[in-house]
């Protein structure tokens, strides 16, 4: 089945650090992948979505891209800044399924 | 733009009660979901709907029931609390399939004395 796996439980970083967080994903179709950022006392909300048409995707200074090859869809941001901090999820979504899939969670904690 | 509204916010239980999440939405979103999240973990499906009468179970239905009165309304039911959980339970709705980006309300903390 769909799975999604995120290695890294935590990361802190300083002010201006650059960001990567792991994701690799394993499916037999042709996914949507998601990442998702959830503020203290918030609901998850979308970040960035990249699907099989278009491999890169952008917002808020975070980058995304989905390596079919290497089944990876790693976040990365050049330059953190406190408000960042947050937990990130990777997500796995199928056309043939109502369902996503989300990894784990990494909390990103950014020191000023 | 829409919002999901949860109620309530916080929800104090006593162990073997039988508790009420409501979940309302204005997307007008056909698919609605409830999910739990435990502390430093990610989310596990629930229930899910389609469409207004529809229930499908997730990964973690066992302890719960849900209702889909309307399209615009999702409710889950702890059947059974169990003494010192803890969790927040999110409702989320999308236009479709796994393709489609989810709303997520704010959540429900639940605490079970």
């Amino acid at each position: 089945g769909n799975s999604v796996t995120q290695m890294q439980g935590q990361v802190t970083l300083s002010e201006e650090e650059f960001l990567f967080i792991n994701c690799t994903y394993s499916t037999t179709g042709y996914p949507t992948l998601f990442w998702y950022v959830q503020y203290p006392g918030e609901g998850p909300q979308l970040l960035l979505k990249v699907t099989t048409a278009n491999n890169k995707g952008s917002s808020r200074g975070f980058e995304a891209t989905y390596d079919k090859g290497t089944t990876s869809f790693h976040l990365q941001k050049a330059s953190v800044q406190e408000s960042d901090s947050a937990v990130y999820y990777c997500v796995l979504g199928d056309a043939g399924s109502w369902q996503l899939i989300f990894g784990s969670g990494t909390q990103l904690t950014v020191m000023p | 733009g829409g919002i999901i509204t949860q109620t309530p916010k916080f929800l104090i239980g006593q162990e073997g009660q039988k508790l009420t999440l409501k979940c309302q939405q204005n997307f007008n979103h056909d698919t609605m979901y409830w999910y739990r999240q435990d502390s430093g973990k990610g989310l596990r499906l629930i229930y899910y709907s389609i469409t207004e009468n529809d229930l499908q179970k997730g990964d973690l239905s066992e302890g719960y029931d849900a209702s889909r009165e309307k399209k615009s309304s999702f409710s889950l039911t702890v059947t059974s609390a169990q003494k010192n959980e803890m969790a927040v339970f999110l409702c989320a709705s999308s236009p479709g399939t796994g393709q489609d980006t989810q709303y997520f309300g704010p959540g429900t903390r639940l605490l079970v004395l």
